[in-house]
């Protein structure tokens, strides 16, 4: 199955800066990626859709000028969390689809913690 | 969208029992519903999925069954062991359309010894 590396694993920043995390497909290119948050005790949201080339797709609830995410080759996608703030403290896990008919692997996520 | 809805919440079991977990969904047009197991702090595990031609898959201790007139799916787990305790998601997906995936709210089980 495809090998997703996600760094860094945890991060500690003050309110106010911008954090930036990456999602790497090791061995194999996605042309889409997804980004979910959660919270503690809670489930996976998904945050938004990440596509190589062009704009990422951002679901209901989600602001796009504040997570900013970039997928400028077939092996990276980044999100950026921009003038965090303490609410944005939360486990952070970027997934990548497999080939036609196969399960989605996870990047072993990013605890942020914004203090 | 998609609306996919977990029971129960926690679960505990003895060693040895079985557990089970159900989901329903709302969009009838789902085709993919994959199981994923997450230990504290790690990355969601699959540990089994179905696909909507299939009514029933097994995999040693492991089984999940879709009922697709209904829109709900379930998960077996058989003699459980202290390791299968963890939280446990529920997803579906149109693997046709994004594949993005909505998963259930978790279930939190606990296997005592």
């Amino acid at each position: 199955g495809a090998v997703v590396s996600q760094h860094p694993s945890r991060v500690i920043c003050k309110s106010g800066t911008s954090v930036k995390i990456e999602c790497r497909s090791l061995d194999f290119q996605a042309t889409t990626m997804f980004w979910y948050r959660q919270f503690p005790k809670q489930s996976l949201m998904l945050m938004a859709t990440s596509n190589e080339g062009s704009k990422a797709t951002y679901e209901q609830g989600v602001e796009k000028d504040k997570f900013l995410i970039n997928h400028a080759s077939l092996t990276l996608s980044t999100l950026t969390v921009t003038s965090a703030h303490p609410e944005d403290s939360s486990f952070y896990i970027c997934s990548v689809l497999g080939t036609a008919n196969t399960e989605a692997f996870f990047g072993q996520g990013t605890r942020l913690t914004v203090v | 969208g998609e609306n996919v809805e977990q029971h129960p919440s926690t679960l505990s079991v003895q060693e040895g029992d079985s557990a089970v977990i159900k989901c329903t969904y709302s969009d009838s047009a789902s085709n993919y519903f994959p199981w994923y197991k997450q230990e504290l702090g790690k990355r969601p595990q699959l540990i089994i999925d179905i696909r909507s031609n299939v009514g029933e898959k097994k995999d040693q201790r492991i089984a999940v069954t879709l009922n697709k007139t209904a829109k709900h799916f379930s998960l077996h787990i058989t003699e459980t062991q202290p390791e299968d305790s963890a939280v446990y998601f529920c997803a579906a997906s149109i693997r046709s359309s994004g594949d993005k995936l909505t998963f259930g709210t978790g279930t939190r089980l606990a296997v005592r010894p």
